[in-house]
């Protein structure tokens, strides 16, 4: 069965501090892996996508990498700030009779503290 | 570029009681899905629509249904609701020449007693 596991389930640091989240999965034909971000009460918003050929990928201060090898990733964060207080989510899709399946995890939720 | 809208925002049915959730996307995407999100739960697939005309089940399809209706619309059934249907549901939409993005809606809280 396809799935997603991401750990720690929360997490909460002190503003300013660095943090890495972590994404395993057993998703297969894999097809590529997103980071989410969500806030409290709205859907979620995409950080970074990755195929397989993609072992980095960066927006700003949010910095994914991806082992397809070991089927693991990590999501990290640099410099934290309250604004990246959020559930973490992240997705690995695979295709199935030319349509394209997401798999989503449970999501780690990131409290940032001033 | 309104992105993907829902309708409404929040929702109290009766147990039995039937709604439609709404979803239109501006964006002129092919793929359109419907999620439900629960605490502790991660996102699961209800129905998707690859293409206009047609539909396919998700995950969690019992107790839905699905049309869509347009390139533009994808509409969620609720025939009779239970209590078990208590949920938050996100539309998302996905063009076939984009990086495999989905762009969500902001969701409809809905809750069955």
């Amino acid at each position: 069965k396809n799935q997603v596991e991401q750990s720690p389930q929360s997490l909460i640091i002190l503003e300013g501090k660095n943090c890495t989240l972590q994404c395993n999965y057993t998703v297969s034909p894999f097809s590529n892996l997103r980071w989410y971000k969500q806030d409290t009460g709205r859907g979620p918003v995409s950080l970074t996508i990755m195929t397989f050929s993609e072992n980095t990928k960066s927006n700003g201060r949010y910095t994914a990498t991806l082992d397809a090898d070991t089927k693991q990733s990590s999501l990290h964060i640099t410099a934290s700030q309250l604004s990246d207080s959020a559930s973490y989510i992240c997705v690995v899709s695979f295709t199935s009779g030319g349509s394209y399946i997401p798999t989503f995890g449970r999501g780690t939720s990131l409290i940032v503290h001033p | 570029n309104a992105g993907v809208t829902q309708t409404p925002k929040f929702q109290v049915l009766k147990t039995g009681q039937s709604m439609t959730l709404q979803c239109a996307q501006d964006m002129n995407h092919n793929s359109m899905y419907w999620y439900r999100q629960d605490p502790g739960m991660g996102l699961r697939l209800i129905y998707y629509s690859a293409s206009e005309g047609t539909t396919d089940k998700g995950e969690v399809p019992n107790g839905y249904n699905v049309s869509r209706l347009n390139k533009r619309e994808f509409s969620l059934r609720l025939e009779s609701a239970a209590p078990s249907q208590t949920s938050v549901y996100f539309c998302a939409s996905r063009s076939w020449t984009s990086t495999y993005e989905q762009y969500f809606g902001p969701g409809t809280r809905l809750t069955v007693t």
